[in-house]
């Protein structure tokens, strides 16, 4: 079965404490691996695709890599505006073009 | 340019009673997805329209939920007879096509409350 976990499931930093989320998948096949960030009462915004192991990509303070069973999300010298929950979805192989989608985590970034 | 627009935002509805969701995806956008996304969750697929077509299904949880896009742009999600378990963020997502290259656009969401 498709599987996605992400972790941890809440993280808090200081303003400028770097660090990293993960995403940890199962799937029989991957077509590509998404990362969305959500604010509260608000729809995912799109931030990453990543096709296959060993890609990266990066945006502002943000940087996600890929392998074969897991993503990363790093957040260099986060700012309290990086504050929101964070989700990882993928699109398996044998699927229409549904994302099956981790349950997140929340990131609180402190002044 | 807009967005993918959804109404209401907010419905509260009694158990029982029949709803719909609607959706507007973004000009152009020729696939349009419905995922559900409870408290602390990740989203969850719902169905997923090419054009008018129902390309996928298969994440609709029973025979009460139903959806349409007659003209292949604006979607509406059907609840019959609502059940608490309903209760939920009812989002909307569109793309430029079906395929991984292409971007999903999330809605606002409705905010579902059965009572």
């Amino acid at each position: 079965e498709d599987q996605v976990t992400q972790s941890p499931e809440a993280l808090r930093l200081q303003e400028g404490e770097s660090s990293s989320l993960n995403c940890s998948y199962t799937v029989s096949g991957l077509r590509g691996l998404f990362w969305y960030r959500q604010d509260p009462g608000k729809g995912p915004e799109f931030l990453f695709t990543l096709y296959s192991a060993g890609e990266e990509k990066e945006k502002e303070r943000l940087k996600a890599t890929l392998t074969k069973k897991e993503s990363f999300l790093h957040i260099t010298a986060p700012k309290p505006e990086d504050s929101a929950t964070y989700l990882c979805a993928v699109h398996p192989m044998d699927s229409s073009y549904k994302l099956i989608f981790g349950s997140g985590t929340r990131l609180l970034v402190r002044p | 340019g807009a967005g993918v627009s959804q109404t209401p935002s907010n419905k509260v509805t009694e158990k029982g009673k029949y709803v719909e969701l609607r959706c507007d995806p973004i000009s152009g956008h020729t696939a349009l997805y419905w995922y559900r996304q409870s408290l602390g969750q990740g989203p969850e697929f719902l169905i997923y329209f090419q054009g008018t077509g129902a390309a996928d299904d298969s994440g609709l949880p029973n025979d009460r939920f139903f959806a349409v896009r007659p003209e292949g742009s604006v979607s509406t999600l059907k609840i019959q007879r609502t059940e608490r378990g309903d209760s939920a963020v009812y989002l909307c997502a569109s793309s430029l096509g079906g395929g991984t290259s292409y971007e999903q656009y999330f809605g606002p969401g409705t905010r579902l409350t059965v009572t």
